[in-house]
């Protein structure tokens, strides 16, 4: 079984550019999430899509916006980068009612 | 709100020497517990988890991690550690509510030397 995939695993960027990050779940999965890891601040709670929609956002600004596709798959788009979004992007998933998440490897985007 | 504590950010310790890394939590509701672990240059793989029952938990690669309530407590141990065994090592929690969301701790770095 193919794990939680994310890509691209690396993303240079310019200042005030866009990024836009990608995560395919496990198969039969339908809930994804992003985390945002940045140096020294642990784990950040960014969204959580369940079935194409938002249910919940963490406290970051509205130029993190993503979406989830029909075939449970997901987006994250950062717009107006900053220097301090360089962090590593995690991306999981979750079966409904199964608590607890499978992680991808990550995205580390680098804004320079 | 949940929070999650991490004691220790730094665990330093000698090759097949016992360790425990701290982990307290503050909840009005009851919780699930995790402890996941990052290696270098990866994601995060799920090591064991609480969701009810027996309050000690056993997971992979001989760790395990016992629950206590009246302490707000989820400390990971294992009685023996390997070199392998170096990385970043996160608790986290979530709601029982049907809330699948899990808010971690800032992480303890686990640096096991010959």
């Amino acid at each position: 079984e193919a794990g939680v995939t994310q890509s691209p695993t690396h993303l240079i960027k310019t200042r005030g550019q866009q990024a836009t990050l990608r995560c395919s779940p496990i198969s039969g999965h339908t809930s994804v999430y992003w985390y945002q890891q940045a140096l020294g601040l642990g784990l950040q709670f960014l969204l959580w899509y369940d079935e194409g929609e938002e249910r919940n956002r963490g406290n970051f600004p509205p130029r993190f916006s993503g979406r989830q596709f029909p075939n449970y798959s997901s987006e994250l788009n950062v717009n107006a980068l900053e220097l301090e979004d360089s962090a590593l992007y995690l991306c999981a998933s979750s079966l409904k009612g199964v608590y607890g998440y499978t992680f991808g490897s990550g995205t580390r985007l680098t804004v320079v | 709100a949940q929070s999650v504590t991490q004691l220790d950010s730094q665990v330093p310790v000698f090759e097949e020497a016992p360790v425990e890394l701290r982990c307290n939590y503050s909840s009005s509701v009851s919780v699930y517990l995790f402890w996941y672990v990052q290696y270098p240059n990866q994601g995060l793989q799920l090591l064991l988890k609480y969701l009810s029952g027996s309050t000690l938990v056993k997971g992979i690669n001989g760790f395990e991690a016992e629950f206590n309530k009246s302490q707000t407590s989820f400390h990971l141990r294992k009685p023996s550690v390997h070199i392998s065994d170096t990385a970043e090592y996160f608790c986290a929690v979530s709601n029982s509510g049907g809330y699948n969301k899990l808010i971690f701790g800032a992480g303890t770095r686990l640096a096991v030397h010959p």
